[in-house]
């Protein structure tokens, strides 16, 4: 598979532990952050996405948290399963012209 | 199946080849994108278009030309080809309301040598 971002932060965790993810964002006026995973070999694929005048927001075995105070992002993924590894992706959307802009990303991996 | 698709996946040329990298969307999104990924630097925009014939500069746009001439089209055109294009390349689709959620392709890697 591909391997972009050989110099990732890597979180290594157990199977059936609960995993957070950390992004730091810069740009206060972006109306949504979005959290995407790219498994190897394959596109980002969007994952949940909170928008900014929430804290939190509850998916299915993920919650996202937004501290606006300090810039912080976060991703929790419960009982995290070996299908969880990839990199994860922080993104911030604002207004205009629509782009994502991507963090650098983290690097998950899954011992059985 | 709802899906983004991109052609070639895989693209060897030498400096100054012109190339075209399709991509295709089937899911009638208006918002199209691309993007490229280096280790260290991350997805960065080049070009995107919010509807057909409607396009506009990404971040780093320079060598690249797109165009929308069709709304689930939107090739990648690179003229003249440089080492430094050497990349993994993403496109992207969306609704425009909810453009936070993109639809990404398996990507093309190219390498201009």
């Amino acid at each position: 598979g591909e391997s972009v971002g050989l110099h990732l932060p890597t979180l290594s965790v157990q199977e059936g532990d609960n995993s957070i993810i950390n992004c730091a964002y810069s740009n206060s006026a972006s109306d949504y952050f979005i959290w995407y995973k790219q498994e190897s070999g394959k596109g980002p694929q969007f994952i949940i996405d909170i928008r900014s005048n929430m804290d939190k927001r509850q998916g299915q075995r993920v919650t996202v948290l937004l501290n606006k105070t300090v810039k912080h992002l976060s991703l929790q993924i419960a009982a995290t399963q070996p299908g969880d590894s990839a990199v994860y992706f922080c993104a911030e959307s604002g207004t205009g012209r629509r782009a994502l802009t991507f963090g650098s990303g983290t690097r998950l991996q899954v011992q059985p | 199946e709802a899906q983004v698709t991109q052609n070639p996946r895989y693209l060897i040329t030498v400096t100054g080849k012109k190339l075209t990298v399709t991509c295709s969307q089937n899911m009638n999104h208006e918002y199209m994108s691309w993007y490229r990924q280096d280790p260290g630097l991350g997805l960065r925009q080049i070009y995107y278009s919010m509807n057909v014939e409607v396009t506009d500069k990404g971040d780093v746009p320079e060598g690249y030309k797109v165009s929308r001439k069709e709304k689930r089209n939107f090739p990648l055109i690179l003229e003249s080809p440089s080492p430094n294009q050497t990349s993994l390349y993403f496109c992207a689709s969306s609704y425009m309301d909810r453009d936070y959620e993109q639809y990404f392709g398996p990507g093309t890697r190219l390498t201009v040598t």
